[in-house]
């Protein structure tokens, strides 16, 4: 069936270290995969997204690179900072249903 | 959050109990959808609606209900038939609701059934 897998579950990194967060997809015809941050007790807030034409995209310290051979895709932050502390969801338009499937989030907390 | 709402921002109802969430968007957005998310789980489509007087059942539609008589706004109904309603639910709105449409969330509401 349509499945987003997203790891880690959790990740702890120091302040202005790297973090790379992983997804993996199942419809090799999903062409489309945003990412979302979420805040304690607020809705989702998109961070940045993807379109299958390109392999990567790039927004000042946030980057997301695509695999479709691979059917992956990954978030990346660089110089974290301790307001990057949130929980993140990838997710991927699934061709058939025309919706949108989550990951399950991944928690990350930037130690200062 | 943008111009999306949604109220009450925490709920507390009885078990048996109907009960309605609000969600209003102010962006002029054809397309609303209605999410559930539980602990350590990612969000999961419960209804959509593409235009007005006119929806679709997502994954877990069992036990909820919706309608959409106005563009700006898509309020959800928990019933007594949903099986274990507590949860953090969120609305969303998008432009046309096109399969690569980007969907912008509301701040939530958190229900919770004693």
């Amino acid at each position: 069936g349509e499945n987003v897998e997203q790891h880690p579950s959790t990740l702890s990194v120091q302040e202005g270290d790297s973090a790379v967060i992983k997804c993996t997809y199942s419809d090799s015809a999903s062409n489309y995969f945003p990412w979302y941050k979420q805040e304690l007790g607020k809705g989702p807030q998109l961070i940045i997204d993807i379109r299958s034409n390109v392999g990567e995209k790039k927004d000042q310290r946030i980057a997301v690179t695509l695999n479709k051979t691979a059917k992956h895709f990954s978030l990346h932050i660089t110089e974290t900072q301790p307001e990057d502390s949130a929980v993140y969801f990838c997710a991927a338009i699934m061709e058939y249903g025309n919706k949108l499937v989550f990951g399950a989030g991944t928690i990350l907390r930037v130690k200062s | 959050d943008g111009g999306i709402t949604q109220s009450p921002k925490y709920l507390f109802r009885k078990e048996g109990q109907n009960v309605t969430l609000s969600c209003e968007q102010n962006l002029n957005h054809d397309a609303m959808y209605w999410y559930r998310q539980d602990p350590g789980q990612g969000l999961r489509l419960i209804y959509y609606s593409q235009i007005v007087n006119d929806f679709q059942k997502g994954d877990i539609a069992e036990g909820y209900s919706v309608s959409r008589e106005k563009k700006e706004s898509f309020p959800l109904t928990v019933t007594s038939a949903q099986k274990n309603p507590t949860a953090f639910y969120l609305c969303a709105s998008s432009f046309f609701g096109g399969h690569t449409d980007t969907q912008y969330f509301g701040p939530g509401t958190r229900l919770t059934v004693l």
